[in-house]
């Protein structure tokens, strides 16, 4: 089977840099995902990491050890509006799908 | 580019009715789709997945089936809702090996 851990919340001043972690069990792996999701919205793609290493898109960043089981999403320069929950997801070997975390929420303070 | 419609976008049920929800996609061919639920705070539970037309593979043993009549159309039912059916059902397509492609998502209230 397949886990994920996430911390339930986070809470960062905006400009500031938050780093939300992500460990993972699984028994096949392909690579590790992020999602964010505003409330009430659907999910949105962020990265993917299938190589041990740092894959930056713009203000967001995301890292995979794949020894340690364990990534992150890192988040620089935060705005407002980057106030929503962010899920990490394992790309299972297994199956054709997706195994999400419970997700981090993130709370963006002026 | 790929779209994803679903519907109704809100739904209030009784216990014990039926339930039907529909997702069609758009702009791809041969989508791997998925139906996901959601309870309010928590994260996404892979309910189904359907790699063509009639296949089904079912993740959670429950009062849900799902369907795929067609190559972009994705249902998911139920003769008779529990109240813990409750939450956000997300219907998602897939476009690389990593990356899922989310519908805007039925809000079902069973009371």
């Amino acid at each position: 089977g397949q886990s994920l851990e996430q911390p339930s919340e986070v809470t960062a001043v905006e400009g500031a840099i938050v780093q939300i972690n992500c460990t993972y069990q699984t028994s096949g792996f392909y690579g590790l995902s992020w999602y964010q999701q505003h409330d009430g919205g659907a999910p949105t793609f962020l990265s993917y990491n299938a190589l041990d290493g740092l894959e930056e898109t713009g203000r967001f960043s995301s890292f995979l050890s794949r020894s340690d089981s364990y990534g992150y999403l890192l988040l620089q320069e935060l705005q407002m509006k980057d106030s929503a929950s962010y899920f990490c997801a394992v790309v299972d070997t297994g199956r054709r799908a997706l195994t999400f975390g419970s997700g981090t929420r993130l709370q963006v303070q002026p | 580019s790929q779209t994803i419609h679903q519907w109704p976008a809100t739904l209030v049920q009784p216990v014990g009715s039926p339930l039907s929800l529909e997702c069609t996609v758009e702009g791809t061919s041969n989508p791997n789709l998925y139906w996901y639920r959601q309870a309010a705070g928590r994260g996404l539970q892979l309910l189904f997945y359907s790699v063509g037309i009639g296949q089904i593979s079912s993740e959670v043993p429950q009062n849900l089936s799902a369907s795929r009549p067609q190559d972009r159309q994705f249902i998911l039912s139920s003769k008779k809702l529990l109240l813990s059916d409750s939450g956000f059902y997300l219907c998602a397509c897939q476009l690389t090996g990593f990356e899922q492609y989310f519908g805007p998502g039925t809000r079902l209230t069973v009371t």
